[in-house]
């Protein structure tokens, strides 16, 4: 069965910092992964997927994550954080049967000017 | 092009009563998924529907029940509410077979009082 993790329900970064979420997925198969953002009172926003092309995969906003099959991890990272990046980040992993997400506890980014 | 609609966004409803909740995909799109949000468990999935069949069904009781229409378009239904049913509700639409890239709308507020 498919699962994913995100180590940290709370990164804080200031202005311009380097943001890094952290997600580990499990899949016995070649596993399909998204990274999706929650705004307050708003429904999620896709940033980016892996589908099994290039391993590092770029998304909107600046953000980009690398698929790293030895680690089993799917990070996103953004060179320099923005305010306006404050939100509750999710990763996913498709399941098997490709119907359904399997989503991460997520991880709430905090940036300070 | 106009993106995942859902209605109404609010509601307010007493134990015991049922309720339905309405998903518009995106124009074209055949896949749609619904999920629940609550802080402590998250996002988990309660079913999706392609081509107006139920193709997988979450772990959630026989009160939730879902179907789709001809022109795709969702409704979801709680009957018997509990406290515990007092989530966001998120639909997500999909243009693929197989839902691998899901667009989420902005979600329905079902407080249970």
């Amino acid at each position: 069965a498919q699962s994913v993790t995100q180590l940290g329900s709370h990164v804080s970064v200031s202005e311009g910092a380097l943001v890094l979420l952290r997600c580990n997925y499990s899949s016995s198969v070649p596993p399909y992964l998204f990274w999706y953002v929650q705004y307050p009172n708003q429904g999620l926003q896709l940033l980016l997927k892996y589908t099994s092309a290039a391993t590092l995969v770029k998304g909107i906003n600046g953000f980009e994550a690398e698929f790293k099959k030895s680690e089993t991890s799917f990070h996103l990272t953004k060179p320099s954080a923005h305010m306006s990046d404050a939100a509750e980040y999710f990763c996913a992993v498709l399941n098997q049967a490709g119907t359904a997400l399997i989503f991460g506890k997520g991880t709430t980014l905090s940036v300070s000017s | 092009k106009a993106g995942v609609t859902q209605t109404p966004r609010y509601l307010i409803k007493t134990r015991g009563q049922q309720v339905t909740l309405s998903c518009s995909p995106i124009s074209g799109h055949r896949s749609v998924s619904w999920y629940q949000q609550t802080p402590g468990q998250g996002l988990q999935f309660l079913f999706e529907y392609f081509s107006e069949t139920q193709r997988n069904k979450g772990n959630f009781p026989g009160r939730f029940s879902g179907r789709q229409f001809s022109n795709s378009r969702s409704e979801m239904n709680v009957s018997t509410l509990e406290l515990g049913d007092s989530a966001l509700y998120l639909c997500a639409s999909s243009s693929a077979g197989n839902s691998y890239e899901q667009y989420f709308g902005p979600g329905t507020r079902l407080t249970v009082t």
